[in-house]
């Protein structure tokens, strides 16, 4: 059972929109909320992470909105750029418990940007 | 520099064969993880470990094995078991048991892809 669901699957914007990517959860446990950028052939890296206390959390192009009460967090990519072309993943943990430490990822979407 | 590495980038297995994946970090991080990754699958968790000596299976652990004798090292192994292995393996840490603000944070390696003749 999907733990976290994702969507879009893919995804194509024109250079200089915005990109959206949308995450729901179901476990109330959860409280740390990252996004991951994987490149074809390489390992995820961190992109940004928020947890509950905010509702949004903004790193250069990049912002997490999140929605407590809808169990919802979504990542928005400004002014999109063809570099910005990769998989996103979001992922969610419960940071007490006996699932302590454990990622549970969406499936991804992957971004095209159109210079 | 310090990071997660993860050999060989490619390894190619023939059925039947056992094979084993490398994963070493310089981080000083405590705990360590092994995903898998198959097209629009996401990643899924097959061990992971949170201290020395100690290591529990992830949703998809059947057919893999582990250890954790050395806090730097987390290799995995491939077994003959594992009916469909051919896949990208990634290795990860993170801080988690030292706490902070950015325990949870998990770092991963390039990955290891693994194709099976």
């Amino acid at each position: 059972q999907q733990q976290v669901k994702q969507s879009p699957q893919s995804l194509i914007v024109q250079k200089g929109g915005i990109s959206i990517i949308n995450c729901a959860y179901e476990n109330t446990a959860f409280d740390y909320f990252p996004w991951y950028q994987q490149f074809p052939g390489k390992g995820p890296a961190l992109l940004i992470a928020i947890r509950p206390d905010v509702s949004e959390k903004k790193e250069g192009r990049f912002t997490i909105s999140f929605n407590k009460s809808a169990k919802q967090f979504s990542l928005h990519i400004m002014d999109s750029q063809p570099g910005d072309s990769a998989t996103y993943f979001c992922a969610a943990l419960a940071d007490r418990g006996s699932t302590l430490g454990r990622l549970y990822f969406g499936r991804g979407t992957q971004l095209t940007v159109w210079p | 520099d310090g990071g997660i590495t993860q050999s060989p980038k490619y390894l190619f297995r023939k059925e039947g064969q056992n094979v084993t994946l490398s994963c070493e970090q310089n981080l000083n991080h405590d705990a360590m993880y092994w995903y898998r990754q198959d097209p629009g699958q996401g990643l899924r968790l097959i061990y992971y470990s949170q201290i020395v000596n100690d290591f529990q299976k992830g949703d998809i652990a059947e057919g893999y094995s582990v250890s954790r004798e050395k806090k730097e090292s987390f290799p995995l192994t491939v077994t003959s078991a594992q009916k469909n292995p051919t896949a990208f393996y990634l290795c990860a840490s993170s801080i988690e048991g030292s706490g902070g603000p950015r325990r949870n944070e998990q770092f991963f390696g390039p990955g290891t892809r693994l194709t099976v003749l």
